[in-house]
């Protein structure tokens, strides 16, 4: 059963950027979307956007347009997501998810990224 | 984008017994999922489809509603059982309720 593994956590000063990725062990993205959401400390969840693997189409949260890019490499079924200009307020856990149907079937454990000068 | 409003912020319960935990949505959809967290975990699916059981979720866990109006019961709470719940719209856009926590 495929499992999403995510790199490890990160520290970043305000105003660089940060890439996360997630790969499939023990299986494959095929044709499933691959979801990144994050999640501030003590926060509720939030959609950054998502890709399409097979395809590589991207859709974005409006407000995260400009600010986020998400690739996928499809001969190491790895997604990453990169996000710039980075501030305090990004300092979260992001995961990737798995669609499933449109819902999430299968979540990553999270990256930690900490943003701090 | 569809708005969702969970409540109650906290439900405080005792094992064994029924939890109902609701969520609205600023427009109607029917693609409604319900997802369980725990802490220093990633969410877990639980329903999907408004009302569909994920694969290996116990029976005590429910979905219904449908248009704006979602509920999720736990009929009898199991010690494992206490978390935060999120609702989540996976339609053409994507949106998360602000969670209910399940407390003893």
């Amino acid at each position: 059963q495929v499992q999403l593994v995510q790199s490890g956590a990160e520290v970043k000063k305000p105003g660089s950027s940060v890439q996360v990725s997630c790969k499939a062990s023990g299986g494959t993205f095929k044709s499933y979307a691959i979801n990144w959401v994050r999640q501030a400390p003590g926060q509720g969840l939030e959609w950054m956007g998502r890709i399409m693997p097979i395809v590589g189409t991207t859709k974005y949260a409006e407000r995260f347009q400009g600010r986020v890019t998400i690739t996928a490499d499809k001969s190491t079924d790895t997604a990453y997501m990169e996000l710039s200009s980075l501030r305090s307020e990004d300092t979260a856990i992001y995961f990737c998810a798995r669609d499933g149907g449109g819902f999430y079937s299968k979540w990553g454990p999270g990256t930690l990224v900490t943003v701090s000068s | 984008e569809i708005v969702l409003t969970q409540s109650p912020g906290i439900l405080s319960l005792s094992p064994g017994e029924r939890a109902t935990l609701s969520c609205r949505a600023s427009r109607s959809t029917s693609y409604l999922a319900w997802y369980q967290q725990k802490p220093g975990q990633a969410p877990r699916i639980l329903i999907y489809g408004a009302s569909s059981r994920a694969t290996g979720i116990p029976v005590r866990f429910s979905g219904s509603g449908s248009e704006t109006d979602f509920t999720l019961t736990i009929s009898r709470l199991e010690p494992e059982d206490f978390a935060v719940y999120f609702c989540h719209h996976y339609g053409s856009s994507q949106t998360f309720g602000q969670g209910t926590k399940v407390e003893i």
